[in-house]
């Protein structure tokens, strides 16, 4: 069981709107800004997409944005496109001895 | 633009010593700007943390593996490893290895992983 949860799959057709939700504690998502997301195809390494909870890599676009309000981020994914099929893993520093908690991933599939 | 990739056995026998090794390519382990990291992720599981090794020779460690793993940095070959002892198949897994900067709070790039048994 991870230390953050997020929903084990999510879907939508091209041009859609989606929303990745990333559930942890005061500890971690609550207590800082330090959220990041990855995306990962299969067989390929994870890629950092956002991080400090809405900051976006150089390598992706303004279709991909990031907020978070308590203990819960979110990724959301605008204007889908079949390449965003992939799985998405959120971050997060924690004040607790493990340092840095992950989510079990969210599986977008594209229709 | 840098590069990571992991190597090392793929299949590791139960009380054994997991080794893995992840070379840096287009960038100097020796700089004192970085953590370098890995990161581990169980069939049909998340991810975790395992640890991280500084070129200045700081090491932070998940307690969860704190008794059993060694980081550390070989400059000479451009390279970082990972030593996890007593190995059980709860440490089956694909291991990643990641670069972090200073200051920051995020793991970029990510090498493409290694799917580690433990298996007799």
């Amino acid at each position: 069981q991870s230390a953050l949860t997020q929903p084990a799959s999510v879907s939508g057709s091209p041009g859609q709107s989606i929303t990745i939700s990333c559930t942890g504690s005061s500890s971690d998502i609550g207590g800082y800004d330090h959220v990041s997301w990855y995306q990962q195809h299969p067989g390929k390494a994870p890629k950092l997409m956002i991080y400090d909870v809405s900051n976006r890599s150089s390598k992706f676009s303004n279709r991909f944005s990031g907020s978070k309000s308590g203990n819960t981020a979110s990724l959301t994914i605008s204007g889908l496109q079949v390449e965003d099929e992939a799985d998405y893993y959120c971050c997060s520093y924690t004040s607790s001895i493990s340092n840095w908690v992950f989510g079990g991933g969210t599986k977008l599939t594209v229709l | 633009q840098v590069q990571l990739q992991e190597s090392g056995p793929g299949l590791v026998k139960p009380s054994e010593t997991l080794s893995l090794t992840c070379t840096v390519s287009g960038d100097s382990i020796s700089s004192d700007i970085y953590y370098w990291d890995w990161i581990r992720q169980p069939p049909g599981k998340g991810l975790e943390w395992i640890g991280s090794a500084s070129y200045g020779g700081n090491t932070y460690y998940n307690p969860s593996v704190k008794s059993r793993v060694t980081i550390s940095v070989d400059t000479s070959k451009n390279q970082f490893s990972l030593k996890l002892s007593s190995v059980t198949a709860a440490d089956t897994a694909v291991y990643y290895c990641a670069r972090r900067d200073f200051g920051e709070f995020c793991f970029d790039p990510w090498g493409q992983g290694t799917p580690v048994a433990v298996s007799s």
